[in-house]
């Protein structure tokens, strides 16, 4: 297994452009989540999804938008970039037992290696 | 609001020097307390999950523990290549979102 996957894993952008993150995890979570983390910070929740068509706000969503049309991605797109989402993008997936009513699974959230991007 | 702070910020260790790092937490309901190693350009890597009060989980030279309030990784006799920032973070009950501490960064000097 690859785990979490994510592209590109570097990136500079204008201000006012867009791009898409890509994240894909072949472990068949079905719960995926984005978090940026900025220099000598822990990291904050962008968007999470608890499974295809389903997707929800994190503490940070403004300038963000998600979809997750499979199990297996989650890209996160940023629209009018600012130089405020200058930092380092994770995605994560987990398994949550809870999701299926059954001990199956763990709450343990895997990591990607990462996104830097910079807005200049 | 889920709370988690962790200390020290930093921690500089001579080989075979062992010490604690502090993640104090406070959160409506806990599922889980979790730690990660995180090492220079790279996502967080797993290390351990603590569910309940007086658990123990140890793992080579790292041991963490929990209470109702604070959970602690013990470090015994670290070596160069534990150097690295580890992350707290806890999950509630109710939810299914990690809120993460800041991270202590600790360096280990041969």
């Amino acid at each position: 297994n690859a785990g979490v996957t994510q592209t590109p894993k570097f990136r500079i952008l204008k201000i006012g452009q867009s791009m898409t993150l890509q994240c894909a995890q072949d472990m068949n979570h079905n719960y995926m989540y984005w978090y940026r983390q900025d220099p000598g910070m822990g990291l904050k929740l962008i968007y999470y999804s608890v499974g295809a068509g389903i997707t929800d706000k994190g503490e940070v969503p403004n300038g963000y938008n998600v979809s997750r049309s499979t199990t297996e991605d989650f890209p996160l797109r940023l629209e009018l970039a600012a130089p405020s989402q200058t930092s380092v993008y994770f995605c994560a997936s987990s398994y949550p037992d809870r999701a299926l009513g059954t001990s199956v699974g763990t709450d343990t959230q895997y990591f990607g290696p990462g996104t830097r991007l910079t807005v200049l | 609001e889920d709370q988690v702070t962790q200390s020290p910020e930093a921690l500089r260790l001579q080989e075979g020097e062992s010490s604690s790092l502090n993640c104090s937490y406070t959160v409506s309901g806990l599922r889980g307390l979790f730690w990660y190693r995180q090492d220079p350009g790279k996502g967080p890597e797993f290390l351990f999950t603590l569910y309940s009060a007086g658990e123990e989980k140890e793992k080579e030279r790292l041991k963490a523990t929990l209470t109702k309030k604070e959970s602690f990784l013990h470090i015994t006799a670290p070596k160069p290549e534990d150097s690295a920032t580890y992350l707290c973070a806890v999950l509630r009950t109710s939810g299914s979102r990690l809120t993460f501490g800041e991270g202590t960064q600790l360096t280990v000097n041969p």
